[in-house]
């Protein structure tokens, strides 16, 4: 079946340690995303990859870090500079990002809590 | 900049009744808009799409929505709600690049 994963479901963390989620897609879809889902705040991106080894800031990328070194995967990483790091973390895939008929694909999303 | 409203962030409804869950957009382009559903610890699922074309589009499972430019809205109905119906719906509008805007979400709770 054709898909994104994310690992894991739930994650904790002390404060002060890096933590890395992890995404994979088998959909060949050339573009990715994180978001993050806080309640009543709706998704927020925190960074995209329309192709291989490039990627861009959203619209909170500070305190985060992704790599895009493999077109079915991009890590992120929550570094120890995000301030509220406690979320519901979400990755989506399209088929582009230059197409936006395409809809975006969403994982099962990773729940962090970070004490 | 573009922007989606969703005034409503709970509905309750009983089942078997008809729901409507508003949402408003504005933009100065034209968009794409969407309505995804969440189930509680998952991802969003697509529920139905307006693209162009017929303004009222709808999905599998008897929902619908009627995207009206006059009034920039993409209001999400659904006649007859079922107890699995009981989730958290986001509308969500594309511009034409990679960025899609969502919601704040409306959570729908179906009572038997």
């Amino acid at each position: 079946d054709g898909g994104i994963t994310q690992s894991p479901k739930y994650l904790f963390r002390k404060e002060g340690q890096n933590v890395t989620l992890s995404c994979e897609q088998n959909l060949n879809h050339d573009a990715m995303y994180w978001y993050r889902q806080d309640p009543g705040q709706g998704l927020r991106l925190i960074y995209y990859s329309q192709i291989v080894n490039d990627f861009q800031k959203g619209d909170i990328a500070e305190g985060y870090s992704v790599s895009r070194e493999k077109k079915e995967s991009f890590p992120l990483t929550v570094t120890s500079a995000q301030k509220n790091p406690t979320a519901f973390y979400l990755c989506a895939s399209s088929i582009d990002g230059q197409g936006t008929t395409n809809e975006q694909y969403f994982g099962p999303g990773t729940r962090l809590t970070v004490t | 900049a573009q922007s989606v409203t969703q005034l409503d962030s709970q509905v309750p409804v009983f089942e078997e009744a008809p729901v409507e869950l508003r949402c408003n957009y504005s933009s100065s382009v034209s968009v794409y808009l969407f309505w995804y559903v969440q189930y509680p610890n998952q991802g969003l699922q697509l529920l139905l799409k307006y693209l162009s074309g017929s303004t009222l589009v709808k999905s599998i499972n008897g929902f619908e929505a009627e995207f009206n430019k006059s009034q920039t809205s993409f209001h999400l109905r659904k006649p007859s709600v079922h107890i699995s119906d009981t989730a958290e719906y986001f509308c969500a509008v594309s511009p034409g690049t990679y960025k899609y805007i969502f919601g704040t979400g409306t959570r729908l709770k179906v009572l038997a």
